[in-house]
């Protein structure tokens, strides 16, 4: 089947600008994850959603960063006013949520983004 | 301090040899969740496997082996006769007790398979 779908696959905006990304977890999978991924370094978790609610948003920066779950299927992520230091590769994944492999995370191909 | 320690940057090995990439973890939790990941030049993760703190087994997967010590809080992970195919930056991570869904991963592991 379809694994996660991430878009756009790259942005490139100034800095102060406000930027959505796209998250289109596996159809079924009910949680799903954003991380961040700076260049040589792993992936950085920011928030995870069971269903429509944000289950724990601790490794979000700082209040520029949003994401939203409203139907419980696509997630969106919102920075405002970025900054340089915000360009990294963000990705998405999404796991079954319940089950005997309800946490194992299947990974979107990422949205590189750049703040020039 | 850093929840998965994976210390080696790099690593170059020449075809069908064996190569073993190492982890080391650190939690104060009895109940935690270890994976393995894949990142080949495309980007995406691939997962590899997922263990709990309470199965020590050792697990193997065709060319794939893994060794799980808590004595010494250590994951490694083994390809046995390695191939072009192989080259990847490979992902060590932790999940704990109080959010299994939150993933602690280490700064990765590049392999290099040369022909």
């Amino acid at each position: 089947g379809a694994g996660v779908s991430q878009t756009p696959s790259n942005k490139v905006t100034e800095k102060g600008k406000y930027v959505e990304l796209r998250c289109d977890p596996i159809s079924g999978h009910t949680a799903l994850y954003w991380y961040r991924q700076s260049l040589g370094q792993g992936p950085e978790f920011l928030i995870y959603f069971q269903g429509t609610g944000a289950a724990d948003d601790s490794g979000l920066p700082n209040d520029r960063f949003f994401a939203v779950r409203p139907e419980g299927s696509v997630s969106t992520l919102k920075i405002q006013r970025t900054e340089r230091g915000d360009s990294a590769v963000y990705l998405c994944a999404s796991s079954p949520g319940q089950g005997a492999s309800y946490n194992e995370q299947f990974f979107g191909p990422g949205t590189r983004l750049t703040v020039l | 301090a850093q929840k998965v320690t994976q210390a080696q940057t790099e690593i170059s090995v020449v075809e069908k040899e064996d190569v073993t990439l190492d982890c080391v973890y650190e939690t104060r939790d009895t109940t935690y969740y270890l994976f393995w990941y894949k990142q080949p030049p495309s980007g995406e993760l691939v997962f590899l496997i997922r263990r709990n703190s309470f199965d020590e087994q050792n697990e193997i997967s065709g060319r794939y082996s893994w060794n799980f010590q808590k004595s010494t809080s250590s994951f490694n992970f083994t390809i046995t006769a390695s191939q072009v195919v192989d080259s990847a930056v490979y992902f060590c991570a932790l999940s704990e007790r109080d959010n299994f869904n939150k993933f602690y991963f280490g700064s990765g592991t590049k392999l290099n398979v040369k022909p």
